[in-house]
């Protein structure tokens, strides 16, 4: 079946500096790629859409500038939090659409925590 | 906007039925899924529902009236493995928009 792979699962990092997550289709092309925040007992917040070749589209009240999302290949999105803050802190989830009846395939998440 | 509703919390006996009802209003419908989430993990995909009745498969079921805007996913013969946050959510125009979840616990 299809699988996305979400690299890394856990950072911790200082106020102020940048993380960058990736999030790689394994086994099929991904033109279009989907990054979500969820805080705890909470639900999937979708931040953006990644488009392969093109600017992403982000959704109302998300920061661009500060979420920064490259999708230069057909296999590979990745997010940046720049000067991340504590606030920041929270649980990312990226995804891509396999067609068909199988929907949505989810990366295993990325838990960031800035300090 | 989306507006999707479903139970914060439910509790259920090992081996018995637990209905989690979802009921959505949304600027439009190309379908709807349930997922499974333990937590810390990434969601998994159990059903996905685009026409009107009930899709079986195993031991969960998943049921769709879209003039009603409600749905509801059925799990049968619980297990303790079962127990984990199960979220509803409806594709309008390639993107998913999520209720907030419904943590299902399974007690012994």
């Amino acid at each position: 079946g299809a699988v996305v792979s979400q690299h890394p699962s856990r950072v911790i990092c200082k106020s102020g500096t940048s993380v960058k997550i990736e999030c790689r289709s394994l086994d099929f092309q991904a033109t279009t790629m989907f990054w979500y925040r969820q805080f705890p007992k909470k639900s999937l917040m979708l931040m953006a859409t990644s488009n392969e070749g093109s600017k992403a589209t982000y959704e109302q009240g998300v920061e661009k500038d500060k979420f920064l999302i490259n999708h230069a290949s057909l296999t590979l999105s990745t997010l940046t939090v720049t000067s991340a803050h504590p606030e920041d802190s929270s649980f990312y989830i990226c995804s891509a659409s396999t067609g068909g009846r199988g929907g949505y395939t989810f990366g295993s998440g990325t838990r960031l925590t800035v300090v | 906007g989306q507006n999707i509703d479903q139970p914060t919390e439910m509790t259920a006996t090992e081996g018995a039925i637990v209905q989690i009802n979802c009921t959505y209003q949304t600027s439009g419908f190309n379908g709807l899924f349930w997922y499974q989430q333990h937590a810390g993990e990434a969601p998994t995909f159990l059903s996905y529902n685009v026409l009107d009745g009930l899709e079986e498969k195993g031991r969960f079921s998943s049921f769709l009236s879209r003039s009603k805007g409600y749905s509801y996913l059925l799990l049968k013969e619980l297990q303790m493995k079962d127990s984990a946050s199960y979220l509803c959510a409806v594709l309008y125009d390639y993107k998913l928009s999520f209720g907030a979840g419904t943590t299902v616990t399974v007690r012994a």
